[in-house]
């Protein structure tokens, strides 16, 4: 069975300050694909980035980065210079390469922004 | 483009009653995926449809139903109402070509409130 574990309930932090969620899966499959998912206030979620199992390449895209490691099964996130409008639940998830693709998520991590 | 909408956006039921909620892919998709989420749990997968067949359930009761429409779009059923099953009504739509559908993209749900 496929589980995620995002530990981190909630955070808080200053703006401007970079801040790094975690996120630990477990799968049996040898192929599968890795999500990060930001649902703000609004209630709808919004793709943020899919990471392919073979491809353990970490990427930047403006001030989000990701990185995955399949050695110790985690696929961590970090926003740089954080901003208030960063505030959200932040869900990683996982589902299989093959079949239906259904979406297993964490129970998800409350960022808060400070001004 | 547009994107996933979803109706309503409310909506209140007291127990036994029956609830259909509505989901309208988007443009170009073919696959729609729905998800329950409750207060602050991560979403959970109940079904998914392509080419107006279920393909692939999670763990939910067989009260829980769907169709989908040769227009990509679909319902969710919700018989017999339990008050657990308040909860916001997450669809996703997505592509599926050939093997394997793309990532997919949400709505922004439907809040059920059970009396």
């Amino acid at each position: 069975a496929q589980k995620v574990t995002q530990a981190q309930t909630e955070i808080s932090v200053v703006e401007k300050e970079d801040v790094t969620l975690d996120c630990v899966y477990e799968t049996r499959d040898t192929t599968y694909y890795l999500f990060w998912y930001k649902q703000p206030p609004s209630g709808e979620l919004v793709f943020l980035i899919r990471r392919n199992s073979f491809d353990e390449q970490n990427e930047i895209s403006g001030r989000y980065s990701w990185n995955f490691q399949k050695s110790t099964s985690s696929f961590n996130f970090t926003i740089t210079a954080s901003q208030v409008v960063d505030s959200a639940v932040y869900f990683c998830a996982l589902s299989e390469a093959w079949g239906n693709e259904k979406l297993t998520f964490g129970t998800g991590t409350r960022l808060t922004i400070i001004p | 483009e547009t994107g996933v909408t979803q109706s309503p956006t409310h909506l209140i039921k007291t127990r036994g009653q029956q609830v259909t909620l509505r989901c309208s892919s988007q443009s170009g998709h073919n696959t729609v995926s729905w998800y329950q989420q409750a207060l602050g749990q991560g979403p959970q997968f109940i079904f998914q449809y392509y080419r107006e067949e279920e393909n692939g359930r999670g763990n939910f009761p067989p009260r829980f139903s769907g169709l989908q429409f040769p227009n990509y779009s679909s319902e969710l059923n919700v018989n017999a109402l339990e008050l657990d099953d308040s909860a916001l009504y997450l669809c996703a739509s997505s592509s599926r070509t050939s093997g394997r559908a793309d990532e997919q993209f949400f709505g922004p749900g439907t809040r059920l409130t059970v009396l």
